[in-house]
């Protein structure tokens, strides 16, 4: 079982919708979950990250973590064209992250 | 800072030739990591350094990889010989230091072996 499971999408919404990006976890021991956002041909870069359980805002992006469930979820509002990227879902352990596969969002104007 | 930097971006080898991979970590950041993307896997780890040493392989597909960092500052990762399996993007990504979960990744390097 992998560590982080990621549905692939393709996940395709009309500008100013909300997006819901999901993932699950294998290891209860998990505390650190981050977001990572990949425009096509670019590296990773983290957008997001959160401790152990509950919410975390940042503008228009909500992290959401539920260590009950074990489902870490990412939420944007007001989807923008220049949202359309790919977003991966990561857990950190002991130096370790480990990647979901990745989502591929894309925001039509 | 310049961020993560990776060379060459592209390229393309002939099956059984040698590559080296290149990375140059962020000044200070004590962690490198060596990642492998492609569509199938995802992004796998590879292997990752602490201080120049490295840390864990167990990412390392092959007796065929090998990865080494002999300063702070670089970074290469080898395959000899390469097969058309290899073909993937390879990142390389460095971290500050212990018990950050903060990690900066580079542009990539794409390799594709006919």
């Amino acid at each position: 079982q992998k560590e982080v499971e990621q549905d692939p999408g393709p996940l395709s919404v009309p500008e100013g919708a909300i997006v819901s990006l999901n993932c699950t976890y294998s290891n209860s021991a998990f505390q650190y979950f981050m977001w990572y956002r990949q425009y096509s041909r670019k590296g990773p870069e983290l957008l997001m990250y959160t401790y152990s359980s509950g919410n975390k805002e940042d503008g228009r992006f909500t992290a959401q973590v539920d260590k009950s469930s074990k489902y870490i979820s990412l939420f944007i509002r007001d989807s923008q064209p220049s949202d359309s990227a790919t977003y991966l879902c990561a857990v950190y352990n002991f130096n370790k992250f480990y990647f979901g596969s990745g989502t591929k969002l894309n925001v039509k104007p | 800072d310049a961020g993560v930097i990776q060379s060459p971006r592209h390229e393309v080898t002939e099956m059984g030739q040698e590559v080296t991979l290149r990375c140059k970590p962020i000044s200070g950041h004590d962690y490198l990591f060596w990642y492998r993307q492609t569509m199938m896997r995802g992004l796998e780890l590879l292997i990752y350094f602490n201080n120049n040493v490295p840390i864990d392989d167990s990412g390392m597909p092959e007796d065929r990889f090998s990865a080494k960092m002999p300063n702070a500052s670089f970074s290469t990762l080898k395959i000899q010989p390469s097969e058309p399996r290899d073909s993937a993007v390879y990142f390389c990504a460095s971290s500050p230091g212990t018990g950050s979960y903060e990690q900066y990744f580079g542009p990539g390097t794409r390799l594709t072996v006919t």
